[in-house]
């Protein structure tokens, strides 16, 4: 399966800037996936990101807060944008498997906003 | 939008005993993934059903695939310590890519 290097592992933020998340695969993928995890919550979907198109956004997502670049089939980045509070979260991202199937998970971004 | 619903939510047992806990889906998947999230790690997929009616084992864990393909269970034998964890189920609907998370199952193995 890919092996997924995401960073940064944790950060602490003031409300009001942004954080740029980034994600390296170590093999080439079509899409990516960039989901947000809330404390004790499940997994949402965010965003689908194809190399050379815009990314998918899901509903309640919008590009202006979750800017995505996806610049290569090996790297994407997340941007979450004017944070607050509310944006404290754990973000990760996901590829698709190689042969045996399933989805892969980098170790994800832990982000808590002050 | 499709709703997984998954249960229990949390659980407490003795080292040794058996676990089970199961998704159903208000709509049909073509694929059920079976994922385990230890804290501060991302999910790490752990079983993997493709068909409807399929029964896999990875170890001590055996799922499976419901018949009308809108439901799965995952069950654990023999439960360690080490088993700790939230464990997820995921839905991929038919022509599509995108996963579908039940809620967790919080699970507690006490030694």
């Amino acid at each position: 399966s890919a092996v997924i290097s995401q960073k940064p592992s944790r950060d602490i933020c003031q409300r009001g800037t942004s954080l740029t998340i980034q994600c390296q695969v170590d093999s080439q993928v079509t899409m990516m996936f960039w989901y947000r995890q809330q404390p004790g919550q499940s997994l949402t979907l965010i965003a689908t990101a194809n190399q050379g198109s815009e990314a998918t956004y899901e509903s309640g997502f919008v590009i202006d807060k979750f800017p995505i670049s996806r610049p290569n089939l090996t790297f994407s980045t997340l941007t979450v944008s004017n944070m607050s509070p509310e944006d404290s979260s754990i973000y990760l991202c996901s590829v698709p498997g190689q042969g045996f199937g399933g989805y892969t998970f980098g170790s994800g971004t832990r982000l808590t906003v002050v | 939008g499709q709703q997984l619903n998954q249960s229990p939510q949390s659980m407490f047992i003795q080292e040794g005993e058996d676990v089970s806990m199961n998704c159903t889906s208000s709509s049909i998947f073509n694929t059920w993934l079976w994922y385990k999230q230890d804290p501060g790690e991302g999910p790490v997929l752990l079983i993997a059903l493709y068909k409807a009616g399929e029964l896999t084992s990875n170890g001590r864990l055996t799922a499976q695939f419901g018949i009308t393909r809108k439901d799965s269970f995952l069950n654990i034998s023999a439960s360690i310590p080490s088993d700790v964890g939230i464990y997820f189920c995921a839905g991929q609907s038919p022509g599509g890519s995108r996963l579908t998370f039940g809620e967790g199952t919080q699970l507690t193995v006490n030694p």
